[in-house]
């Protein structure tokens, strides 16, 4: 049973450019939520998502940033006309729809803006 | 705001000792507390969760408290290892029922415990 599958691993995008995260949650999880991690900080919670479904988007800067689980496929985080403060590792955790327990995590995205 | 407080200094500890983490939380009153293990270029690992009616928890050699009037988490690392030493990170949570069980968690920054041989 593979665990939460993220990629790429690293991803080096211009200033400027699109970087699209991908993230496929653990079977049986229909439940997405998306960190962001800089160096010396941390996890900030950027959004949560069921299938079709933006439930918390709170944490996710109003513009550049979007993210989307549709019914078939990963949870896409995605962020246009990156800049060099985008730079950071980006995690995705899934977990099953009901109960209490702890959240599973993939290897994250580490985005770099050169 | 809500706050999470953990040893903001690294812990070194002899192999074999028992290593203390400290959890503290302000202007929150969580359900449940998680801890989690997370190693350097990886994601967190989920290790404990703990219920605000449970005063303590084990899992082989680790032991989570949970003292809601102090606001407080201990985690302890009994008879640690080297395999041990990675950065522990605590996570109250407290889910709303609202917006479809809203249950984003909210993080300490960790601690980085190193057992030494």
């Amino acid at each position: 049973n593979a665990g939460v599958m993220q990629n790429p691993r690293h991803l080096v995008r211009r200033r400027g450019q699109e970087a699209r995260l991908r993230c496929s949650p653990m079977k049986g999880h229909s439940h997405v939520y998306w960190y962001r991690q800089l160096p010396e900080e941390g996890l900030k919670f950027m959004v949560y998502l069921q299938k079709e479904n933006i439930i918390d988007e709170s944490g996710m800067p109003k513009e550049r940033f979007s993210a989307e689980f549709p019914k078939e496929g990963p949870s896409i985080l995605r962020i246009q006309q990156v800049v060099r403060g985008d730079s950071a590792a980006y995690f995705c955790a899934s977990s099953p729809p009901e109960g209490t327990w702890g959240y599973t995590f993939g290897s994250g995205t580490r985005l770099t803006v050169v | 705001s809500q706050k999470i407080e953990q040893n903001s200094e690294a812990l070194n500890i002899q192999e074999g000792k028992t290593a203390t983490l400290t959890c503290n939380y302000t202007n929150y009153s969580p359900a449940y507390l998680q801890w989690y293990r997370q190693d350097p270029g990886r994601g967190p690992v989920f290790l404990l969760l703990i219920r605000e009616n449970e005063k303590e928890k084990r899992k082989e050699r680790l032991k989570v408290t949970f003292d809601t009037t102090l606001k407080q988490s201990l985690f302890h690392i009994t008879a640690s290892q080297p395999a041990d030493s990675a950065t522990y990170l605590c996570a109250p949570l407290r889910p709303t029922y609202n917006a479809g069980n809203n249950r984003k968690l909210i993080w300490g920054l960790g601690t980085s415990l190193a057992v030494n041989p």
